[in-house]
Formats: structure tokens, sequence, C-alpha cells
């Protein structure tokens, strides 16, 4: 069964800084890897994509990677801003389409 | 308007009852999904479709039943609600094509439907 752990769990940093959140499955037998973020009571916005084939994906501030054989990924916020704050949540897919979440990382941007 | 509508946003039951949560697109995605969203647990597939009148059990269908008879309808009842079935719920739609606008295997998540089960 599939398992996705997100690290850390929560992650408080002043505006300006770079920073990384981390996300590891426990099969490599993946479609792609997509990165989400949640705002407090809303649903979920779709940020990055990469394919088992790419190794990163890039969006703005944004940078994923993707090191399919470790199981690993990353997304690299630039230059933070209050802005995104939120949670942020990774997810594989598995046959079917079907997504296999981490629990989230929650953060917060200081202004 | 496009989109992908859940409904109701809010809903509070008694234990027992039958409740219907409706999703609704406007992509003709062939994919549709519910997912429940719980503190401590994460996301977790509920039920998912893979084209109309074609449904498949996820990592937690116990006490709900789904049915797809038009693409683009996705209702999920709670045939007799309980407690442990408090939860957010979330709807979401995907192309594996990459023909529509979302580009292939994104998924689109609805708003979500908060249910509190008394």
């Amino acid at each position: 069964k599939q398992e996705v752990t997100q690290i850390p769990a929560a992650l408080s940093v002043p505006e300006g800084e770079n920073l990384v959140l981390n996300c590891s499955f426990t099969d490599s037998a993946i479609y792609n890897l997509q990165w989400f973020r949640q705002d407090p009571g809303k649903g979920l916005t779709s940020l990055l994509l990469i394919q088992s084939s790419q190794r990163e994906q890039t969006s703005g501030r944004l940078n994923a990677s993707l090191d399919k054989s470790s199981g690993r990924s990353t997304l690299y916020i630039a230059a933070s801003q209050p802005g995104d704050s939120a949670t942020y949540l990774c997810a594989v897919m598995e046959y079917g389409n079907k997504l296999v979440f981490g629990a989230g990382t929650i953060l917060r941007v200081k202004s | 308007d496009a989109g992908i509508t859940q409904s109701p946003r809010y809903k509070i039951t008694e234990t027992g009852r039958q409740v219907t949560l409706m999703c609704h697109q406007t992509w003709s995605h062939s994919y549709m999904f519910w997912y429940r969203q719980d503190l401590g647990h994460g996301l977790r597939l509920i039920y998912y479709s893979a084209a109309a009148d074609i449904t498949d059990k996820g990592e937690v269908p116990d006490g709900y039943v789904v049915s797809r008879s038009k693409t683009e309808n996705f209702p999920l009842t709670l045939e007799s609600a309980t407690r442990s079935q408090t939860s957010v719920y979330f709807c979401a739609s995907s192309d594996p094509t990459g023909a529509t606008l979302s580009g292939a295997n994104v998924l689109t998540f609805g708003a979500g439907s908060r249910l509190t089960v008394l």
C-alpha cells in the first residue's frame, strides 16, 4: 500500500526566506506527483504536476523536483510572501488516476 | 458556470439519516472522485469513477454509495449516517487524455461539503 509522508508537518518562516517542503513515498510505481495548495476552509488548488519521467517542474517562484528511484520530491518556494501561507499537500498518482495524499505541511510566512 | 460544484456546502444531520452530497462538473472529464478529509488522516479516497456507469471503491468505501448515470454528475450517498462520517468531503475530476484545458491527469477539486452528523 502506497504511503506518502510530508516533512515538516508545520513550518513558520519570516517573509523573504527561501524554503523547502519535503515529500516521500514508499512505492515508486507512480504515474506522476502533484503538489496542491489548500487555504483554510477551501478546496485544493493544483500547483505543479511532475510526470514520472520528469525531474522537475517550475511555475513562478515554485520549483518541484522528483527523484522517483528514491521516492522523494521537494517543493522549493523562493522569496516567500505572507500570501504563501497555506497547507501544501503532496500526492502521487497510481493506476486508475487515483491520488494518494500526504498529510500536508502547514506553512506560515510572517510579515 | 464552468467548473466543479458541490452541494450542499454545509449539512448537519442526525445519526441514521440518509444524506446525499452532489457533485457536478462542466468539463466532461471522464474521471471523478470523492475524498474525505479528516484531521490526522489527510485526504482519503472513498470512491472513484472512470466513466459513466463505471465506479470503483477507494480506500474507505464502507457506508457510502455512489452512482454515475451521467458523465457530469457523481453523487455520494450516506445510506445511514454515523458520527464517524462527520468530515469534509471533496469531489474532484480529471481528464487523463489532456484534451481539456486543465491538462492531463490534473485533478481539479470542488470547494468541499462540510458534513456534521449528530
